[in-house]
């Protein structure tokens, strides 16, 4: 079965660097998504992106995050300066389409803040 | 701020009993359901989705979707140790620009062998 593939599996930062998280979406899959999830809280959505562009971020997905699909296949997101509180999983999933076919997980890149 | 509210447990069933897992949401625009089961340190998988009123069965799941009370259930039938597991409901709704998965918190499930 088709899987939403991940890197690193965990990433180990000094705060004030700039990181990056890859992901290979589903190939038929048509809409990306990004989530964080802080250590016993809850699943957060981040940013959803379509056509090359985004379609949706959250209050989260300030001017440190960006979004980029660099070629056919990766699907990656930059946190530019990182802080302490950007620790967290990150998830990537896909979507054949929007809003009704469900939502498939990547297993996560665990990031920590230094 | 759209929500949506669990019992985060943990829930303590037997093995081989039926678990009942609860969730509501406050958007009333909202128009497709999740259910995700996921284990500590995992990511969420996917386990039901569901669109319409009524119920929905896949093995030993069933969802059930109840719009004019803006409620979601899981049931798990014969529940089984490997159950256990924290299970996430959410909800796709409209957002300022186009559709955004809201989770909730998640109820932790420990089936007891």
């Amino acid at each position: 079965e088709p899987e939403v593939t991940q890197t690193p599996s965990h990433q180990v930062t000094q705060m004030g660097q700039e990181v990056i998280l890859r992901c290979v979406p589903i190939s038929n899959h048509l809409y990306f998504y990004w989530y964080r999830q802080i250590l016993g809280q809850k699943v957060e959505f981040l940013v959803s992106f379509y056509n090359n562009e985004i379609s949706e971020k959250s209050e989260i997905f300030d001017d440190q995050f960006s979004v980029e699909r660099p070629d056919g296949s990766n699907f990656t997101l930059k946190i530019r300066s990182t802080k302490l509180e950007d620790s967290a999983m990150y998830f990537c999933a896909s979507s054949r389409d929007s809003h009704n076919q469900p939502q498939h997980f990547g297993d996560g890149t665990r990031l920590s803040i230094l | 701020q759209k929500e949506v509210e669990q019992n985060s447990g943990p829930l303590s069933v037997p093995e081989g009993a039926i678990a009942s897992l609860n969730c509501t949401y406050s958007d009333r625009g909202s128009q497709s359901f999740f259910w995700y089961r996921q284990y500590s340190g995992k990511s969420p998988e996917l386990i039901m989705s569901i669109y319409s009123n009524g119920d929905k069965e896949d093995g030993r799941f069933t969802a059930q979707l109840n719009k004019a009370s803006q409620y979601v259930s899981l049931l798990i039938r014969d529940s089984q140790p490997s159950d256990s597991a924290t299970y996430l409901c959410a909800v796709m709704g409209k957002g300022a620009g186009s559709y955004q998965l809201t989770f909730g918190k998640g109820t932790k499930l420990s089936v007891i062998p």
